[in-house]
Formats: C-alpha cells, structure tokens, sequence
C-alpha cells in the first residue's frame, strides 16, 4: 500500500489560509470517506484535527477543515498563527482493517 | 480522561527484539482498537498494526508482517508490541494511539512515544 501524497512543505504568512492535499488512490482516498488530518509537533504526539473527512473532535478549532473529492482529500487552515508551524498528516483507511499515513507536509508560518 | 502511557527508550543490537508497552487507563478497554505508528528521524508517520483487545486478533501492516506482534494483557489494561529481527532501519519513536470511538478510524490520544535505537 502506497502513501497517499502530500506536498513536502506549505508556507503562509499569519491571518492568511493554507490548503494541503492528499493524493490516494481509488483504493484508499477514493473508496473510503474515512480521511483524518494530525498536527504533529517535533517531540510532542500527534494531535487529531479532523476526522471522517470533515469533522471537527470536539475542542478541535473551527480554523480547521476538512474536505475530499475523488482520490484527494484536503486540510484548509485558515487565520494561520505562528503555533501551527508543524508537520501535517492525513491517514485514510485502506480496507482489510489496513491503514495508511500520507508522507507528511511541513507548515511553515513566515 | 483517557492516558497512555507507554514504556521508555531502549537501545538493541541488530539482529535482537524489542518490546514497547502501552499502559491504558479511563474508557473502557477491551473495545477500543490500539494502534501502533512509528516515525524514523526525518521521515513520516508510518503505521504498523492495530489490536482490539476484546477481539484479541491483530492486523499489520503488509511490510512488518512476520516481525511484528502485538497483543493484550486486559488484567493489566496494557498493549505490547513486539518487534523482532531488528535493523538500523527501525530506529524510530513508537507511539500508541487509541481510536477516538469504539469501531472508528481516528485516533484521538496518543501515547508519549518511546525511542527505540538499533545500533551496534
């Protein structure tokens, strides 16, 4: 099973929005609606942003989104702050009780 | 409040076996999958397996079939996982992860990670 594609690196500058994608296939992205997105910082665990494509855990910040289209799914941060400088992840479910990470994206805030 | 709370950094030879484990604690045990991703420096997050306590049948990932367990101990509310065959490849922090509810895809706590060095 293959990662799902992401870019290696965004940047934007506060109060503005970012989008990162994340390329799977009709196998993964494509057949399943079961998309989440992690903000990783360096040294800390991996913190769960948006689930099922598009929903927010509770507590979550309503500055993050979610949304799919075909094999693609995408995180759309918007008002950017310097705190979310971080790597970004999507995970999708795979089938055969199998899951798959995208390779990761790393936000920079200038 | 649901914790996890894993063991600490080892440091193995190659060739030899690891074992991390994961303490849990809040939330009911035996119905929520575990599941294990690491990350190698420098590289992504990368996942391994995952384990429902109640049904106590792991599933890995296709590329650490045969190297990989991981089980239960439900006396102790604890998951393991055990990786053997070691190579410098595999030094990376391990971290657990609970799905946020029972039967779903996400995970929402995380253990702290364990730092896990093959070195010779």
């Amino acid at each position: 099973q293959s990662a799902p594609t992401q870019p290696a690196s965004v940047s934007g500058s506060p109060g503005q929005s970012i989008t990162i994608s994340c390329t799977g296939t009709s196998s993964d992205i494509g057949s399943y609606s079961l998309v989440s997105w992690y903000q990783h910082h360096p040294g800390k665990a991996p913190k769960l942003l948006i689930y099922e494509v598009n929903r927010r855990p509770s507590g979550a910040s309503p500055r993050f989104s979610g949304s799919k289209s075909g094999n693609t799914a995408s995180l759309t941060i918007s008002g950017l702050r310097s705190e979310d400088e971080a790597d970004y992840y999507c995970c999708s479910y795979v089938g055969s009780f199998n899951w798959v990470f995208g390779g990761g994206t790393k936000l920079t805030v200038l | 409040q649901v914790q996890l709370v894993q063991s600490g950094a080892e440091v193995k030879k190659p060739g030899s076996s690891v074992r991390v484990s994961c303490k849990t604690s809040g939330g009911n045990f035996d119905s929520f999958a575990i599941h294990w991703v690491r990350q190698a420096p420098g590289q992504g997050l990368d996942w391994m397996g995952m384990l429902v306590p109640y049904f106590d049948r792991p599933d890995y990932a296709r590329r650490f079939q045969g190297r990989v367990t991981i089980m239960a101990d439900k006396s102790t509310s604890t998951v393991y996982m055990d990786l053997s065959r070691l190579r410098s490849e595999d030094t990376a922090v391990y971290y657990c992860a609970r799905v946020r509810e029972v039967g779903k895809h996400d995970f929402d706590s995380w253990g702290q990670g364990t730092l896990v060095t093959v070195s010779t």
